[in-house]
């Protein structure tokens, strides 16, 4: 089944300990995101990748990072969490070309820093 | 830049009655246009997309949505709502002459009341 797989989906943590949430696809597409969801402010980027070694900074990339070894994984690496990283993440995939251009979602990760 | 506008936060209809879930958007090139749908706890789910071709689009679940190049407008329509309509609506665009990258809508709100 084709599929954008976030882990974990609820993740509790203090402040300051680094934490990884992970995101794999299945459907050899070029294009992947983070996105972080929060109430009132929708969907908000944070990092894209265009392929594999090519990252990009998003619209708030600050206290996060990432990184595109393999063409299916992109993980989103907080170094130092912190409280107002509380939100919902979510993962997306796409090709890069113009045929398929829509982007799948993972089911999301519920983030909690305390 | 891409940009896109949701104007309403909250969209009440009663059941049996049509919807109508308005986006507006501004790119450099040709808009790729996207609606998506989130249910409580769950990823945002592709509804339909434009592409090029008639202005109006069949998507998932009985939704469509009409394309207006003068007026720079992607609404999402139903004939008919249903109560388990009730979601959170997101319109997106891509342009592929500004970097492929996906510009979210902040949101609307969809409350079907029986």
């Amino acid at each position: 089944e084709a599929q954008v797989t976030q882990n974990p989906r609820y993740l509790i943590t203090v402040t300051g300990k680094k934490l990884t949430v992970t995101c794999s696809q299945n459907m050899n597409h070029e294009y992947m995101s983070w996105y972080r969801q929060d109430p009132g402010l929708g969907l908000r980027q944070i990092y894209y990748s265009m392929n594999v070694e090519v990252t990009d900074k998003g619209d708030v990339p600050e206290g996060y990072k990432v990184s595109r070894k393999e063409k299916r994984n992109f993980p989103l690496i907080l170094e130092s969490p912190s409280p107002n990283q509380t939100s919902l993440y979510f993962c997306a995939s796409s090709l890069s070309g113009a045929l398929v251009p829509e982007a799948f979602f993972g089911q999301g990760t519920r983030l909690t820093v305390v | 830049a891409q940009s896109v506008a949701q104007p309403e936060d909250q969209v009440n209809v009663a059941e049996g009655n049509p919807l109508t879930v308005k986006c507006t958007y501004s790119v450099s090139g040709n808009p790729y246009l996207f609606w998506y749908v989130q249910y409580p706890n769950r990823g945002l789910q592709f509804l339909l997309k434009y592409i090029t071709g008639d202005n109006l689009v069949k998507g998932s679940y009985g939704f469509e949505a009409e394309f207006n190049k003068s007026q720079t407008s992607f609404h999402l329509k139903k004939p008919s709502a249903l109560v388990s309509d009730s979601a959170l609506y997101f319109c997106a665009v891509r342009d592929f002459n500004y970097g492929q990258n996906f510009v979210f809508g902040p949101g609307t709100r969809l409350s079907v009341l029986p």
